[in-house]
């Protein structure tokens, strides 16, 4: 059981290239995000999935896109890498399927992205 | 639309020292749920607590203890007899009760630094 697993755990980029930051869980939780953390400002999210199939957009969507066609994936693409990107991305998932929205989150490990 | 404020945005005091990390939150629920996280020098967020807003007994577990108070809308945490492994960055975090507002919306976060 490895729970939220995200890769890469650290990536570089030049500004404009694109990449797909993964995320796999295997907890069968209904509910994933992912989440920037920057110096001062907390987690903040970018997008969110209640279900395969079903996405929608969070405190800070701009520059990034998602897709959810499994329960146990959901990859956050950066279409054009820009500098503010630089950030420490944190995927969550929580609600086992079937249960109430009353559990806890649980974090991957992170990825910690530099944009140059 | 809900908030979570961590006014304190660094502490510092020395081992065996009691300290509380406070939090207020702002939300138009009626049922809604409280959590903090520990965010150790590893960079992992690990759970530490989740409150319902329909039970105001404080909880306690070992040195940490949590005081709810709903007519001040705040959730405060403190650490007994604090150790050095205490040091960390702790986050309050607060979601709704429903599937379509279960999104947890974080605090910026308090960096606790104990002194040996």
């Amino acid at each position: 059981n490895a729970g939220v697993t995200q890769t890469p755990k650290f990536q570089v980029l030049k500004t404009g290239q694109s990449m797909t930051l993964q995320c796999a869980q295997d907890m069968n939780h209904e509910y994933m995000s992912w989440y920037r953390q920057d110096p001062g400002m907390g987690l903040r999210l970018i997008h969110y999935s209640v279900g395969a199939g079903i996405t929608d957009q969070g405190e800070v969507p701009n520059g990034y896109n998602v897709s959810r066609s499994t329960t146990e994936d959901f990859p956050l693409r950066l279409l054009s890498a820009a500098p503010s990107q630089t950030s420490v991305y944190f995927c969550a998932t929580k609600r086992p399927k079937g249960q109430t929205p009353n559990t806890e989150a649980f974090f991957g490990q992170g990825t910690r992205l530099t944009v140059v | 639309a809900q908030k979570v404020t961590q006014a304190q945005t660094e502490i510092s005091v020395v081992e065996k020292e009691d300290v509380t990390l406070d939090c207020v939150y702002e939300t138009r629920d009626t049922t809604y749920y409280l959590f903090w996280y520990k965010q150790p020098p590893s960079g992992e967020l690990v759970f530490l607590i989740r409150r319902n807003s329909f039970d105001e007994q404080n909880e306690i577990s070992g040195r940490y203890s949590w005081n709810f108070q709903k007519s001040t809308s705040s959730f405060n945490f403190t650490i007994t007899a604090s150790q050095v492994v205490d040091s960390a960055v702790y986050f309050c975090a607060l979601s709704g009760a429903n599937f379509g507002n279960e999104k947890l919306t974080f605090g910026t976060g308090t960096r606790l630094t104990i002194i040996p």
